[in-house]
């Protein structure tokens, strides 16, 4: 009974590369939800998916960010081009139902751009 | 946009001591969520308020929701090292059915001195 998996734990990218981040949700499961957290921050909503669909993206910066959800295989969020202000934890969570309830999330992606 | 802030960012106890920490939104909420995050961890659920005025409690955990949806706030009673952390509120709104992302607060770290 595996729980939200994400993965890279830790990722490290040059300035300029791209980053990509794998977030498997719960089995049943098909909302997902991405979270950015600076160091010292709280979590900022980004973006929320169901299969397929983006639900809700405003919180994500419309240059060089893109997520996906396809129906095979898990969420991914996409940077394009890392810059150093891209260095923070990323998490996401799954939920059974569209309703905000109780969100497991996962251990995180740390990315730290050089 | 909505907003939530907590107070105080930071607080540091001695062990035994009791700790609250207040969450307020800018908006009225349809639930209030409270998350635990430790060092280095990812945030975990602890509990949810729906009811305006609710009151629960989970061991030395209480947990409140204001009259007015707009508030919360967590008590803990005589701290232990194993409750520190950074706790989260978080809420969200309904709209007419419509699904609707968790904002989070922006979390008081709690350090707990034996």
């Amino acid at each position: 009974n595996a729980g939200v998996m994400q993965n890279p734990r830790h990722l490290v990218r040059r300035r300029g590369q791209e980053a990509r981040l794998r977030c498997s949700p719960m089995k049943g499961h098909s909302h997902v939800y991405w979270y950015r957290q600076l160091p010292e921050e709280g979590l900022k909503f980004m973006v929320y998916l169901q299969k397929e669909n983006i639900i809700d993206e405003s919180g994500m910066p419309k240059e060089r960010f893109s997520a996906e959800f396809p129906k095979e295989g898990p969420s991914i969020l996409r940077i394009q081009q890392v810059v150093r202000g891209d260095s923070a934890a990323y998490f996401c969570a799954s939920s059974q139902t569209g309703v905000a309830y109780g969100y497991t999330f996962g251990s995180g992606t740390r990315l730290t751009v050089v | 946009g909505q907003q939530v802030m907590q107070i105080p960012q930071y607080q540091h106890v001695q062990e035994g001591e009791d700790f609250t920490t207040y969450c307020n939104s800018s908006t009225t909420l349809s639930n209030i969520q409270w998350y635990k995050q430790r060092p280095g961890g990812h945030p975990v659920f602890l509990i949810q308020l729906v009811k305006s005025g609710e009151v629960k409690k989970q061991k030395r955990l209480t947990f409140q929701f204001g009259e007015a949806k707009k508030n919360s706030s967590l008590h803990i009673t005589a701290t232990q090292t194993t409750d520190v952390g950074t706790y989260f509120c978080a809420g969200s709104r309904s709209r007419g059915g419509a699904t609707n992302k968790l904002i989070f607060g922006t979390g008081t770290l709690l350090a707990v001195q034996p």
